[in-house]
């Protein structure tokens, strides 16, 4: 059993270049989050989708967008990558929205030169 | 405001000695307190959820309990494998929001 899978593990881009972060879970969860973490902050909410066929703004949404490719799926897209985005990003699922525990995908570090 | 505070920012043991985590919290109607464990370069994974005042849970050398105003993370006699940073989130019944504290860096040290 994977559980959430996140692609890439690491990643450079340069000021101004797009990236699409993929994450996929098996564990048939209705909710899938992307996350940040940065150094002395704790873990902030990008967007989340409830369910397949909605997505939500979390607290820190600009400069980013998400599709709910499928109840599986959830990528996070940056359109113009600034380096105040260099991060280390997860995904995270739950089965329910506002219940249970978050299962976290390994994460991806990106760096933006 | 919802707010999550952990201490210390990092703690140093030596093997079998015994220490306590803080996570307090200030949220609007608690729906729970989950702590996790995340090693370097890996994502947090899930070790406990508290829902009211009084509950304990267990794992191993863990114990995890709640009052109305904070949650403590008890190790008992650590060994180095139990070196991580803990981090504490709390569920806001009111807001729907999940708040993480900055966590605590624990190194046990053989």
């Amino acid at each position: 059993n994977a559980g959430v899978t996140q692609t890439p593990k690491f990643q450079v881009l340069k000021t101004g270049q797009s990236m699409t972060l993929q994450c996929a879970q098996d564990m048939n969860h209705n909710s899938m989050y992307w996350y940040r973490q940065d150094p002395g902050m704790g873990l902030r909410l990008i967007y989340y989708s409830a369910s397949e066929g909605t997505t939500d703004k979390g607290e820190v949404p600009n400069g980013y967008n998400v599709s709910r490719l499928n109840k599986r799926e959830f990528s996070l897209r940056l359109e113009s990558a600034a380096p105040s985005q260099t991060s280390v990003y997860f995904c995270a699922s739950r089965g329910q929205i506002y219940t249970g525990e978050l299962f976290f995908g390994e994460g991806s570090r990106l760096t933006v030169l | 405001e919802d707010q999550v505070t952990q201490s210390p920012e990092a703690l140093r043991l030596q093997e079998g000695e015994s220490s306590s985590l803080n996570c307090s919290y200030t949220v609007s109607g608690l729906r729970g307190l989950f702590w996790y464990r995340q090693d370097p370069g890996k994502g947090p994974e899930f070790l406990f959820t508290l829902y009211s005042a009084g509950e304990e849970k267990e794992k191993e050398r863990l114990k995890a309990t709640l009052t109305k105003k904070e949650s403590f993370l008890h190790i008992t006699a650590p060994k180095p494998e139990d070196s991580a940073t803990y981090l504490c989130a709390v569920q806001s019944g009111a807001t729907n929001k999940l708040i993480f504290g900055t966590g605590t860096l624990l190194a046990v040290q053989p």
